[in-house]
C-alpha cells in the first residue's frame, strides 16, 4: 500500500527566501504529482514528474523526482505572497492507475 | 475546474438523511473519481470509475454508493448520512496535461457537506 508523507506540514517563510517541501513515498510510484490548493478552492495541477531525475519548473517553483530515494521535492525560490497556499504531492501505485494517494499537504504562508 | 461540474456547492443534512452529490464532465473522459478532504488528512479516494458501467472502491468507500450509467455523470450517494461524513467532496476526471503529455486529475470545485 502506497503511503505518502510530506514535510513540513506548516511552513511560514519570509518573502524573498528559498525553501523546499519534501515528499517521501513508501513503495514504487511511477510518477509523482504536485497540486496547489488556495483556501476554499479546488486543487490545481502544478507538475507531473514522470521518471527518475525529472525536473519541472514554473516560475518560482521547481519540482524534482528521485525514484531511487522515493523522494520528490518542491523548491520555492524567492518566495512571494502569491505563493501562499497548501501544496499536495500525490503518487500512484500502479502504471495506468489514477487512484492517487495524497500527502497531507503543506500549508505555506509567505509573510512580508 | 473547467469541464468538471459539481453540485451542490454546500449542503447541510441531518443524521440519517440521504442525498446525492452530482458530478458531470463534458470532456468524454472515461475515468472519474470521488475524493473527500478532511482537515489534516489530505485527500482520500472514495470510489472511482474507469468507464460507464464500471465502478470500484477506493480507500474509504463505506457509507457511499456510486453508479456510472453514462460517461458524463458520476453521482455519489450517501444513503444514511452520519456526522463522520462531514467533509469537502471533490470529483475528479483524468485529463491530458498541456505540455507534459501526461494525464493528470482535474478536480471540480468541491461540495462542502455538513451532517448534523
Amino acid at each position: 500500500e502506497l503511503k505518502v508523507e510530506q514535510n513540513p506540514l506548516f511552513l511560514s517563510m519570509q518573502e524573498g527566501k528559498n525553501y523546499t517541501i519534501y515528499c517521501n513515498y513508501s513503495t514504487t510510484s511511477d510518477r509523482l504529482y504536485w497540486y496547489r490548493q488556495d483556501p476554499g478552492k479546488s486543487l490545481e495541477s502544478l507538475f507531473v514528474l514522470l521518471s527518475n531525475g525529472a525536473v519541472k519548473q514554473e516560475g518560482r517553483l521547481m519540482a524534482s523526482l528521485d525514484t531511487k530515494a522515493r523522494l520528490s521535492t518542491l523548491h520555492i525560490t524567492a518566495a512571494v505572497h502569491d505563493l501562499s497556499a497548501t501544496y499536495f504531492c500525490a503518487g500512484r501505485s500502479g502504471a495506468g492507475s489514477y487512484q492517487l494517494t495524497f500527502g497531507k499537504g503543506t500549508k505555506l504562508s509567505v509573510i512580508p | 475546474n473547467a469541464g468538471v461540474t459539481q453540485t451542490p456547492k454546500f449542503q447541510v443534512l441531518k443524521t440519517g438523511q440521504s442525498m446525492t452529490l452530482q458530478c458531470a464532465q463534458d470532456m468524454n473522459h472515461e475515468y472519474m473519481s470521488w475524493y473527500r478532504q478532511d482537515p489534516g488528512m489530505g485527500l482520500r479516494l472514495i470510489h472511482y470509475s474507469v468507464g460507464a458501467g464500471i465502478t470500484d472502491q477506493g480507500e474509504v468507500p463505506n457509507g457511499y454508493n456510486v453508479s456510472r450509467s453514462t460517461t458524463e455523470d458520476f453521482p455519489l450517494r450517501l444513503l444514511s448520512a452520519a456526522p463522520s461524513q462531514t467533509s469537502v467532496y471533490f470529483c475528479a476526471s483524468k485529463v491530458l496535461a498541456g505540455g507534459s503529455g501526461a494525464n493528470v486529475l482535474t478536480f471540480g470545485a468541491g461540495s462542502r457537506l455538513t451532517v448534523l
